[in-house]
């Protein structure tokens, strides 16, 4: 089982819609990051969180540390927002990020 | 900010060479990662290298056959050595300006296709 899990693994929305994608994790961590990578392979950090909600544009990101879980919001989504998401995390004492198997999100207009 | 190049952005070599892969990044920084994205994957860490020491290797990953150089705080290449098909794959390059309270920043990748 892979310390990084996200769902779904692939998502498909109309243009317009909200978006939720979760990721679990099992090991205690320092922090946990968003990463957008789109078509072309390059990858853009969207946050990093270690408690709490941050909100940039429409782009909501929360982490729970006790139950080992995040979710990424996407609001009002748009066909530029296609793109793999992965959530990847630097488990407690590490020196290193453990990435989960990325969501591939696709909105169609 | 930092901003990272990478060299070459894409190539294609034969079974039985060697290709190094330059990582450049526009401020000094401790730490450099160096990944794998194998198609259709996610990430997978190949080695930390940190300026002055021995690069740090993750397990299934080998200093004969990814070696590592970290001349300076601003650049290091990553050599994928006598490649097999098995090594296409994205190779990416990843700083951060303070690790665990700082975001991450990635280069662009370099596209490696082994015949």
């Amino acid at each position: 089982k892979n310390e990084v899990e996200q769902s779904p693994q692939n998502l498909t929305a109309q243009e317009g819609e909200f978006i939720t994608i979760n990721c679990s994790y099992s090991v205690g961590i320092s922090a946990l990051h968003w990463l957008q990578q789109h078509p072309g392979g390059g990858i853009v950090s969207l946050f990093m969180l270690s408690s709490g909600k941050k909100k940039h544009g429409r782009l909501i990101a929360t982490i729970n540390i006790q139950e080992k879980h995040s979710s990424l919001h996407i609001t009002a989504s748009h066909p530029r927002d296609s793109a793999v998401y992965i959530c990847a995390v630097i488990p407690q004492g590490a020196q290193k990020l453990v990435f989960g198997q990325g969501t591939r999100l696709t909105i169609n207009p | 900010s930092a901003v990272i190049s990478q060299k070459p952005s894409r190539d294609i070599c034969q079974r039985g060479t060697s290709l190094t892969i330059q990582c450049q990044v526009d401020s000094q920084v401790t730490m450099m990662f160096w990944y794998r994205q194998q198609p259709g994957q996610s990430l997978t860490l190949i080695a930390t290298a940190n300026q002055g020491s021995e690069a740090t290797y993750e397990s299934g990953f080998v200093i004969d056959k990814f070696p590592i150089s970290r001349p300076n705080l601003t650049f290091s290449t990553l050599t994928v050595s006598n490649m097999s098909p098995e090594d296409s794959s994205i190779y990416l390059c990843s700083v951060s300006l303070n690790f665990y309270t700082d975001t991450q920043y990635f280069g662009p990748g370099t596209r490696l296709t082994v015949l």
